[in-house]
């Protein structure tokens, strides 16, 4: 079937703007990763989520970011009031079980904060 | 916590040639997991092949290799008969026993020359 898509794929916003970026994984996948990747870094962990419920989010940089997955399925990565240093490429990623499975990881949404 | 090396920012390799990208890692855990994931421009997170930490058979997948070495804490990836297709960012990834958070370098940027 399809692999994991995010959208948007560019995002500019202004600085305080609040943006959402979604992550649709393969379908049947059970769990959901998010990870930010500075420009020239590798990824950084920021959630997981297995089913709905989100089991780690000791990643997230800040209270303003804040993710859910409501039904199992989609997840949405929101960013409130967001500053210059949120400018990064957010990639998600999702395992078809949640034991130590390969990740699966979309194109990504690069944003830019002005 | 789990730290992942990559000492080679950039590579360069002609066509049809061999080239070995490094990466080491430390840890205390006995129970974890080794990754190479490839990023081409597109940026679409690709894995290239997966090692068990368990298993003390090196991990192949047609012409990319890896030579793991537990005791050094070394994963290094081979690529043979390179081709211009493999131009990419080349990622060592860390995955915990028990963990679903996967630890990655900083990446090695390798270019195939024709």
């Amino acid at each position: 079937g399809a692999g994991v898509s995010q959208s948007p794929r560019y995002k500019v916003a202004k600085r305080g703007q609040d943006v959402a970026l979604r992550c649709d994984p393969i379908s049947g996948h059970v769990s959901l990763f998010w990870y930010q990747q500075a420009l020239g870094q590798g990824p950084e962990f920021l959630t997981y989520f297995q089913n709905e419920a989100q089991l780690d989010k000791s990643g997230l940089p800040s209270d303003r970011f804040f993710a859910e997955r409501p039904e199992g399925s989609v997840s949405t990565l929101k960013i409130q009031r967001t500053q210059q240093e949120d400018s990064a490429v957010y990639l998600c990623a999702s395992t078809k079980r949640p034991i130590q499975e390969t990740q699966y990881f979309g194109p990504g949404t690069r944003l830019l904060v002005l | 916590a789990q730290t992942v090396t990559q000492s080679q920012p950039e590579m360069s390799v002609q066509e049809a040639e061999t080239v070995t990208l490094s990466c080491t890692y430390d840890t205390s855990e006995n129970n974890y997991y080794l990754f190479w994931y490839k990023q081409p421009p597109s940026r679409q997170m690709i894995l290239v092949i997966r090692q068990e930490a368990y298993k003390q058979q090196n991990a192949t997948e047609n012409r990319f290799s890896v030579n793991f070495q537990k005791a050094a804490k070394s994963f290094s990836l081979k690529i043979s008969d390179s081709q211009l297709g493999d131009t990419a960012m080349y990622f060592c990834a860390f995955l915990k026993g028990g963990s679903e958070k996967l630890v990655f370098g900083k990446g090695t940027k390798l270019t195939v020359n024709p």
